[in-house]
């Protein structure tokens, strides 16, 4: 099946250091959008890829980067976690930019700790 | 002005009943498409239906239904026949058409419970 793949599903990092979380798609979608949410709360769009686009949310911090190296993988990198960065972050991705018709798909998500 | 609400944070419902989870939108823009997903607590988001704005039939996926008054604004989520493992969050969201990038909005979520 055809899917969207985060790894891993749980990840323990220290305050400070440096922390990449990924994900892979076989849907062949142009788009890829990397959310943070955080407990009882809605999705965050932290920002997107539309094919090697990149778009950044105007309040997303800039501890937060993202690469995406070919079509099927995109990384989510923070470079000094701090303990408001504890959080659920969810993959997902869309065929187009701009179809409002279009669900995204997701990821089953990563679960970050920070100690 | 919030584009979605969910004015129900949580809701229970007995097995094997019906549940309602309402979803009201705000846009100026003629082309939106709707979305619910759910949540379960192991966190994974799933696409459960999709109704566009030029649709004029209510779309119906399995035991998922969506109430769509255009006029009234609202695209509520029914569920019919529970089970147990319909206990999760479910999310109503909404993509615009017109735009560069078309991002999803979502509401604040409902966390819906059904009990035996």
């Amino acid at each position: 099946d055809a899917m969207v793949i985060q790894n891993p599903r749980y990840q323990v990092t220290q305050f400070g250091k440096p922390v990449t979380l990924s994900c892979s798609q076989t849907l062949n979608h142009n788009v890829m959008y990397w959310y943070q949410q955080k407990s009882s709360q809605a999705p965050k769009l932290l920002f997107h890829y539309y094919d090697k686009d990149f778009n950044n949310e105007a309040d997303t911090p800039d501890n937060f980067q993202s690469r995406r190296p070919n079509t099927s993988f995109c990384f989510l990198d923070i470079r000094s976690p701090g303990l408001g960065d504890a959080a659920m972050y969810l993959c997902a991705t869309s065929l187009t930019e701009t179809g409002y018709n279009q669900p995204q798909h997701f990821g089953d998500g990563t679960r970050l700790s920070i100690l | 002005a919030q584009k979605i609400t969910q004015t129900q944070p949580g809701m229970f419902v007995q097995e094997k009943e019906a549940v309602t989870l309402d979803c009201t939108y705000d846009t100026s823009d003629q082309s939106y498409g709707l979305f619910w997903y759910k949540q379960p607590s192991s966190g994974e988001m799933i696409f459960l239906i999709y109704q566009g704005s030029y649709d004029e039939q209510n779309a119906t996926e399995g035991r998922y239904s969506l109430n769509f008054q255009k006029a009234r604004k609202s695209a509520n989520l029914v569920i019919s026949a529970s089970q147990l493992g319909d206990s999760a969050m479910y999310f109503c969201a909404m993509r615009e058409g017109g735009g560069t990038a078309s991002k999803l909005t979502f509401g604040t979520g409902t966390r819906l419970q059904v009990t035996l």
